[in-house]
């Protein structure tokens, strides 16, 4: 098993354009989603997916989409680049909501926005 | 919402033990988690606690909850210098899929 994969591991954007951050996972799980860290600030929610074909925002969404159209796949798209969605981005998925379910991470994207 | 507070930085000699401390706020809290992140790295869960408990230990790790207090901590016995790195403590109520973490606490283990 990969686990949790993320790619691209490094990316520069300048302001307005466009990309999407993949995520994927070979353990089946039905949850995952994508978590950004910033410094003193731990990680905070961006959206996350309870299955293929269900998505739902977490605690900062504004400016970013996510689809689930299988349950493998998990990419999260920037529509306009700002600076201020400079980051570390992480990918994560777990078998279930409930329980002490372990959150399984991916090893992150490190985003600049000039 | 939910908060979650750590100290941010703890500096430690190798050998002693290390406690760092965590605070929240949701009194619905469920599982209390720590994570640790080595630099360039994504998060590797280290140990939970369900709230029905008082103390867990895994090795070197001992975890405390208060409930009452809402004081989580995390001992790291005989600090090592792998032990550098950035934990995190995070909760999650009952069948909540989602996790709100602290800020994160910078463990350095100086010789």
């Amino acid at each position: 098993n990969a686990g949790v994969t993320q790619t691209p591991k490094f990316q520069v954007l300048k302001t307005g354009q466009s990309m999407t951050l993949q995520c994927a996972q070979d353990m089946n799980h039905e949850y995952m989603s994508w978590y950004r860290q910033d410094p003193g600030m731990g990680l905070r929610l961006i959206h996350y997916s309870v299955g293929a074909g269900i998505t739902d925002q977490g605690e900062v969404p504004n400016g970013y989409n996510v689809s689930r159209s299988t349950t493998e796949d998990f990419p999260l798209r920037l529509l306009s680049a700002a600076p201020s969605q400079t980051s570390v981005y992480f990918c994560a998925s777990s078998w279930t909501s409930g329980g002490a379910d372990t959150q399984y991470f991916g090893p992150g994207t490190r985003l600049t926005v000039l | 919402g939910e908060d979650v507070e750590q100290s941010l930085f703890l500096s430690v000699r190798e050998g002693d033990s290390s406690v760092i401390n965590c605070t929240y706020t949701d009194s619905s809290s469920t599982y209390l988690y720590w994570y640790k992140q080595e630099p360039g790295a994504g998060l590797q869960l280290l140990t939970y606690i369900f709230s029905n408990m008082d103390m867990k230990q895994d090795q070197r790790l001992t975890v405390l909850l208060n409930k009452k207090d809402k004081h989580l901590s995390l001992r790291i016995a005989d600090t090592q210098t792998g032990d550098s790195a950035i934990y995190f403590c995070a909760e999650r109520g009952f069948n909540d899929y989602k996790l709100s973490f602290g800020a994160g606490t910078t463990v350095t283990v100086r010789a």
